[in-house]
């Protein structure tokens, strides 16, 4: 079966530019959760989305960053007027549902590049 | 606040040594604790947790991790180390109250040598 994948899996842009992220969870996993892992540190959580909607968003930086997940199965992050800070990987998980968040399946990631 | 320590920022052991990695966590009470593991190109898997119980946990791979609650510590271990093993370890803390966030270490890379 297929694992979490995210597309694509390297983003050069530019600062100030918009950038797009795509996640494709497990075939069947509810829950979606995005984190961005920078140079040298853990993962640091953005979002969480359960079904479509965002049922924690707290972890988003500021308004630049933005998510959604309208079917309940893909989920796109939305990067605008990216900076160079916005430098990282960004990993995306899913799981089977809210009572098992915890057994996350993790993606290879996207690592995106501002110059 | 929630906060997960790994001291090490890198370790070399010899194959066939045994390993401890260490992990420090600050909680209020007693979280859900886990560790990860992730390769060069891979995605962060899932190696144990321990959520409550027995409080020394086994998990994949031959790893096994012991939850000290009088020290705050969640160590991993692995009596016997493969060139395989090489890669970044995550220690991460979940919040038993409400949400669901998980709180990461800033990782320790583990080297094998021959």
């Amino acid at each position: 079966g297929a694992g979490v994948s995210q597309t694509p899996s390297n983003k050069v842009t530019e600062k100030g530019k918009y950038v797009e992220l795509r996640c494709d969870p497990i075939s069947g996993h509810t829950a979606l959760y995005w984190y961005r892992q920078s140079l040298g540190q853990g993962p640091e959580f953005l979002i969480y989305f359960q079904g479509t909607g965002a049922a924690d968003d707290s972890g988003l930086p500021n308004d630049r960053f933005f998510a959604v997940r309208p079917e309940g199965s893909v989920s796109t992050l939305k990067i605008q007027r990216t900076e160079r800070g916005d430098s990282a990987v960004y990993l995306c998980a899913s799981s089977r549902d809210r009572g098992s968040h915890y057994e996350q399946y993790f993606g290879p990631g996207t690592r995106l590049t501002v110059t | 606040a929630q906060s997960v320590t790994q001291p090490d920022i890198h370790i070399t052991v010899s194959e066939g040594a045994s390993l401890e990695l260490r992990c420090n966590y600050s909680y209020g009470a007693t979280p859900y604790l886990f560790w990860y593991v992730q390769s060069p190109g891979q995605g962060l898997q899932l190696l144990l947790k321990y959520f409550s119980g027995d409080t020394l946990v086994q998990g994949i791979k031959g790893f096994e991790a012991e939850f000290k609650r009088s020290q705050s510590s969640f160590n991993l271990r692995k009596p016997s180390v493969h060139w395989s093993d090489a890669a970044e370890y995550f220690c991460a803390v979940g919040s038993r109250t409400g949400g669901f966030k998980t709180i990461f270490g800033a990782g320790t890379r583990l080297f094998v040598k021959a």
